[in-house]
């Protein structure tokens, strides 16, 4: 049973570019929800994503953006990077449930130049 | 807001130790606080969940117990190996979350020494 996957493992962009992340649940799974974790810090909520929409949001800009596609699987966007961009930016999906632990992925190491 | 802090940032101590992590979460209402290890560049691998109605939970050589009134929790290593070395992170989800998103703390980075 495949666990969470996140593509690509690596990323090099140049200040002002776009990128797309990618993230497939674990099986099973129909919440995905994206964090963002800078060096030697503790992840941060970015959004969840349930049934195609939003559910919830972190204090991010709207540059920041997603979408969930009917297999549940996740894509993260952002636009206009920023060196302070660079980051690890992980994806974790779980059951909608209240209770459900979040499995997260290994993450997508994003570097701005 | 919730913030939650972990004590302290970075340990080091030598194999066979046995270690307590802390944790420390501003707004006691929560539904459950979970417990994560991540190694260098890698993602966040689940260890403990503890339900706000739950005291402590347990897992081989890993004890985690949650006091909700006092927001805090402690993560109680027994018999440290040097594959323990990692970064621990404690993350809790709050109640009036509409989904469950974790508010993480700034982790404790564990150096078990042979």
């Amino acid at each position: 049973d495949a666990g969470v996957t996140q593509s690509p493992t690596h990323l090099i962009k140049t200040r002002g570019q776009q990128v797309t992340l990618r993230c497939s649940p674990k099986s099973g799974h129909d919440t995905v929800s994206w964090y963002q974790q800078a060096l030697g810090q503790g992840p941060q909520f970015i959004f969840q994503y349930y049934e195609e929409e939003e559910r919830q949001r972190g204090n991010f800009p709207d540059r920041f953006s997603g979408h969930q596609f009917p297999n549940y699987s996740s894509e993260l966007n952002v636009n206009a990077l920023l060196l302070g961009d660079s980051a690890l930016y992980l994806c974790a999906s779980s059951w909608t449930g209240v209770e459900s632990p979040l499995h997260f992925g290994n993450g997508t190491r994003l570097t701005v130049t | 807001k919730q913030e939650v802090t972990q004590i302290p940032a970075a340990l080091s101590v030598p194999e066979g130790e046995n270690l307590v992590l802390n944790c420390s979460f501003t707004d006691s209402a929560i539904y459950n606080l979970q417990w994560f290890r991540q190694d260098p560049g890698k993602g966040l691998t689940s260890l403990l969940l503890i339900q706000s109605s739950q005291r402590e939970q347990t897992s081989g050589r890993l004890n985690a117990s949650l006091d909700k009134s006092s927001g805090r929790s402690t993560l109680y290593i027994a018999a440290s190996q040097p594959g323990d070395s990692a970064t621990y992170l404690c993350a809790v989800r709050g109640l009036y979350n509409a989904g469950n998103m974790l508010t993480f703390g700034g982790g404790t980075r564990l150096m078990v020494k042979p």
